[in-house]
Protein backbone atom coordinates (compact mmCIF):
# COMPACT_ATOMS: atom_id res chain seq x y z
CA UNK A 1 0.00 0.00 0.00
CA UNK A 2 0.80 3.54 0.01
CA UNK A 3 3.57 4.67 2.60
CA UNK A 4 3.62 8.51 2.92
CA UNK A 5 6.61 10.30 4.95
CA UNK A 6 6.70 13.77 6.13
CA UNK A 7 9.40 16.20 7.09
CA UNK A 8 9.83 18.46 9.36
CA UNK A 9 7.81 16.95 12.49
CA UNK A 10 8.55 20.19 14.27
CA UNK A 11 9.17 23.55 12.93
CA UNK A 12 9.55 26.79 14.82
CA UNK A 13 9.66 30.14 12.48
CA UNK A 14 9.42 33.88 13.34
CA UNK A 15 5.85 35.72 12.13
CA UNK A 16 6.45 36.78 8.72
CA UNK A 17 9.14 34.01 7.60
CA UNK A 18 8.16 31.33 5.39
CA UNK A 19 7.45 27.75 6.12
CA UNK A 20 8.33 24.43 3.52
CA UNK A 21 6.67 21.24 4.66
CA UNK A 22 8.10 18.01 2.24
CA UNK A 23 6.31 14.55 2.02
CA UNK A 24 7.28 11.76 -0.18
CA UNK A 25 4.83 8.86 -1.37
CA UNK A 26 5.62 5.42 -2.51
CA UNK A 27 2.94 4.70 -4.95
CA UNK A 28 4.10 6.16 -8.55
CA UNK A 29 -0.05 5.58 -9.43
CA UNK A 30 -1.51 8.31 -6.25
CA UNK A 31 -2.95 11.06 -8.41
CA UNK A 32 -4.41 13.52 -5.27
CA UNK A 33 -2.64 15.07 -2.92
CA UNK A 34 -4.50 17.09 -0.36
CA UNK A 35 -3.30 18.89 3.08
CA UNK A 36 -4.98 19.54 5.88
CA UNK A 37 -4.65 22.00 8.50
CA UNK A 38 -5.57 20.74 12.49
CA UNK A 39 -5.64 23.25 15.09
CA UNK A 40 -5.86 22.66 18.99
CA UNK A 41 -9.29 20.70 20.00
CA UNK A 42 -10.56 20.55 16.20
CA UNK A 43 -10.56 18.05 13.42
CA UNK A 44 -8.12 18.28 10.30
CA UNK A 45 -9.86 20.96 7.94
CA UNK A 46 -8.70 20.96 3.89
CA UNK A 47 -6.86 23.48 3.42
CA UNK A 48 -5.66 23.35 -0.15
CA UNK A 49 -5.03 20.22 -2.93
CA UNK A 50 -3.38 18.49 -5.79
CA UNK A 51 -3.70 16.19 -8.78
CA UNK A 52 -1.22 15.18 -10.58
CA UNK A 53 -1.91 16.14 -13.92
CA UNK A 54 -0.87 20.08 -12.09
CA UNK A 55 2.45 20.82 -10.87
CA UNK A 56 1.83 23.80 -8.65
CA UNK A 57 -1.50 25.34 -6.96
CA UNK A 58 -1.58 28.47 -5.33
CA UNK A 59 -3.98 29.70 -2.86
CA UNK A 60 -3.27 32.90 -1.35
CA UNK A 61 -0.42 32.63 0.99
CA UNK A 62 -0.44 28.93 0.85
CA UNK A 63 0.74 26.78 -2.47
CA UNK A 64 1.60 22.99 -2.85
CA UNK A 65 3.96 21.96 -5.61
CA UNK A 66 4.39 18.89 -6.90
CA UNK A 67 7.12 16.58 -8.48
CA UNK A 68 5.54 13.41 -9.90
CA UNK A 69 9.03 11.74 -10.89
CA UNK A 70 10.98 12.20 -7.59
CA UNK A 71 7.10 11.65 -6.17
CA UNK A 72 7.66 14.27 -3.76
CA UNK A 73 4.96 16.81 -2.89
CA UNK A 74 5.42 20.14 -0.51
CA UNK A 75 3.59 23.24 1.63
CA UNK A 76 4.63 26.49 0.99
CA UNK A 77 3.39 29.07 3.63
CA UNK A 78 4.68 32.79 2.64
CA UNK A 79 4.47 35.83 5.51
CA UNK A 80 3.30 33.17 8.14
CA UNK A 81 1.26 34.44 10.99
CA UNK A 82 0.61 33.54 14.67
CA UNK A 83 -3.00 32.21 13.65
CA UNK A 84 -1.04 29.49 11.15
CA UNK A 85 0.06 27.94 14.19
CA UNK A 86 -1.09 24.46 13.97
CA UNK A 87 -0.64 20.77 12.73
CA UNK A 88 -0.42 20.05 9.41
CA UNK A 89 -1.16 16.55 7.75
CA UNK A 90 -0.19 15.99 4.24
CA UNK A 91 -1.41 12.78 2.30
CA UNK A 92 -1.75 10.88 -0.73
CA UNK A 93 -4.39 9.14 -2.75
CA UNK A 94 -4.30 6.40 -5.49
CA UNK A 95 -7.26 5.38 -7.74
CA UNK A 96 -9.93 3.74 -5.85
CA UNK A 97 -7.78 3.57 -2.73
CA UNK A 98 -8.15 5.33 0.52
CA UNK A 99 -6.02 8.76 1.76
CA UNK A 100 -2.75 8.07 3.44
CA UNK A 101 -1.77 10.67 5.97
CA UNK A 102 1.59 11.82 7.16
CA UNK A 103 2.52 12.16 10.39
CA UNK A 104 2.28 15.61 10.83
CA UNK A 105 4.30 18.44 11.41
CA UNK A 106 3.89 20.96 14.39
CA UNK A 107 4.05 24.28 12.81
CA UNK A 108 5.11 27.01 15.19
CA UNK A 109 5.12 30.72 14.54
CA UNK A 110 6.15 33.14 17.20
CA UNK A 111 5.42 36.77 17.01
CA UNK B 1 -18.51 24.07 12.36
CA UNK B 2 -17.33 21.38 9.52
CA UNK B 3 -20.83 19.57 9.56
CA UNK B 4 -19.68 16.79 10.58
CA UNK B 5 -20.94 15.84 14.65
CA UNK B 6 -19.48 13.27 16.35
CA UNK B 7 -20.28 12.35 20.58
CA UNK B 8 -19.35 12.13 22.63
CA UNK B 9 -16.07 14.65 22.88
CA UNK B 10 -14.57 12.91 25.73
CA UNK B 11 -14.99 9.53 26.98
CA UNK B 12 -13.22 8.07 30.46
CA UNK B 13 -13.40 4.41 30.80
CA UNK B 14 -11.69 1.16 32.22
CA UNK B 15 -9.74 -1.46 30.65
CA UNK B 16 -12.14 -4.08 29.29
CA UNK B 17 -14.93 -1.80 29.01
CA UNK B 18 -16.69 -1.60 25.82
CA UNK B 19 -17.74 1.86 24.15
CA UNK B 20 -19.48 3.36 21.34
CA UNK B 21 -18.52 6.43 19.44
CA UNK B 22 -21.06 8.21 17.10
CA UNK B 23 -21.06 10.41 13.97
CA UNK B 24 -23.62 12.16 11.94
CA UNK B 25 -22.18 13.26 8.31
CA UNK B 26 -22.44 16.28 6.75
CA UNK B 27 -25.95 16.74 5.62
CA UNK B 28 -25.53 14.99 2.00
CA UNK B 29 -22.72 13.08 1.97
CA UNK B 30 -23.09 9.60 1.78
CA UNK B 31 -19.84 8.29 3.16
CA UNK B 32 -18.23 7.96 6.55
CA UNK B 33 -14.86 7.27 7.60
CA UNK B 34 -13.19 6.59 10.74
CA UNK B 35 -9.82 7.57 11.82
CA UNK B 36 -7.63 7.28 15.24
CA UNK B 37 -5.37 9.57 16.20
CA UNK B 38 -2.89 8.80 18.25
CA UNK B 39 0.78 10.72 19.19
CA UNK B 40 3.11 8.28 17.52
CA UNK B 41 1.01 7.24 14.69
CA UNK B 42 -1.01 10.23 12.94
CA UNK B 43 -3.58 9.42 11.16
CA UNK B 44 -5.15 5.84 10.95
CA UNK B 45 -7.88 4.90 8.82
CA UNK B 46 -9.85 2.57 9.98
CA UNK B 47 -12.89 1.76 8.19
CA UNK B 48 -15.37 3.17 5.52
CA UNK B 49 -19.04 2.90 4.70
CA UNK B 50 -20.74 4.04 2.10
CA UNK B 51 -24.32 4.73 1.91
CA UNK B 52 -24.78 1.60 5.00
CA UNK B 53 -22.19 -0.79 3.07
CA UNK B 54 -18.99 -1.43 3.62
CA UNK B 55 -16.29 -0.13 1.46
CA UNK B 56 -13.23 -0.58 2.54
CA UNK B 57 -10.96 -1.77 5.67
CA UNK B 58 -7.81 0.02 6.96
CA UNK B 59 -5.91 -1.22 10.31
CA UNK B 60 -9.05 -1.76 12.40
CA UNK B 61 -8.61 -4.23 14.73
CA UNK B 62 -10.46 -7.44 15.55
CA UNK B 63 -12.41 -5.63 18.73
CA UNK B 64 -13.44 -2.49 16.79
CA UNK B 65 -16.74 -2.87 14.57
CA UNK B 66 -18.30 0.05 13.32
CA UNK B 67 -21.99 0.11 10.99
CA UNK B 68 -23.65 3.12 8.96
CA UNK B 69 -27.53 2.84 9.79
CA UNK B 70 -30.36 3.88 7.27
CA UNK B 71 -30.08 7.49 8.01
CA UNK B 72 -26.74 7.28 7.57
CA UNK B 73 -25.21 8.01 10.75
CA UNK B 74 -22.83 5.58 12.17
CA UNK B 75 -21.21 3.90 15.48
CA UNK B 76 -17.72 2.77 16.15
CA UNK B 77 -18.31 0.18 18.53
CA UNK B 78 -14.61 -0.51 20.89
CA UNK B 79 -14.65 -3.76 23.01
CA UNK B 80 -12.25 -5.18 25.41
CA UNK B 81 -10.56 -1.90 25.86
CA UNK B 82 -6.83 -1.99 26.58
CA UNK B 83 -4.55 1.21 27.56
CA UNK B 84 -3.32 1.43 24.30
CA UNK B 85 -6.82 2.35 22.52
CA UNK B 86 -6.97 6.08 24.22
CA UNK B 87 -6.44 7.89 21.29
CA UNK B 88 -8.26 10.49 19.57
CA UNK B 89 -11.25 9.19 16.71
CA UNK B 90 -11.95 10.62 14.27
CA UNK B 91 -15.13 10.46 11.77
CA UNK B 92 -15.00 11.88 8.58
CA UNK B 93 -17.90 12.27 5.66
CA UNK B 94 -17.64 12.63 1.88
CA UNK B 95 -20.22 12.67 -1.25
CA UNK B 96 -18.78 9.82 -2.62
CA UNK B 97 -16.78 7.03 -1.92
CA UNK B 98 -12.80 7.43 -2.44
CA UNK B 99 -11.74 7.06 -5.61
CA UNK B 100 -14.54 8.47 -7.20
CA UNK B 101 -13.94 10.80 -10.31
CA UNK B 102 -14.08 14.49 -9.24
CA UNK B 103 -13.27 16.29 -6.30
CA UNK B 104 -14.34 14.09 -3.28
CA UNK B 105 -13.08 16.29 -0.07
CA UNK B 106 -13.06 14.83 3.62
CA UNK B 107 -14.83 16.54 6.12
CA UNK B 108 -13.30 15.75 9.38
CA UNK B 109 -15.68 16.25 12.92
CA UNK B 110 -13.93 17.39 16.26
CA UNK B 111 -13.08 13.75 17.26
CA UNK B 112 -13.62 11.63 19.94
CA UNK B 113 -11.43 11.42 22.77
CA UNK B 114 -11.34 8.15 24.17
CA UNK B 115 -8.69 7.69 27.52
CA UNK B 116 -8.54 4.28 29.00
CA UNK B 117 -7.32 3.69 32.37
Amino acid sequence: GENVEQHPSTLSVQEGDSAVIKCTYSDSASNYFPWYKQELGKGPQLIIDIRSNVGEKKDQRIAVTLNKTAKHFSLHITETQPEDSAVYFCAARSGYSTLTFGKGTMLLVSP
Amino acid sequence: DSGVTQTPKHLITATGQRVTLRCSPRSGDLSVYWYQQSLDQGLQFLIQYYNGEERAKGNILERFSAQQFPDLHSELNLSSLELGDSALYFCASSARPQGSSGANVLTFGAGSRLTVL
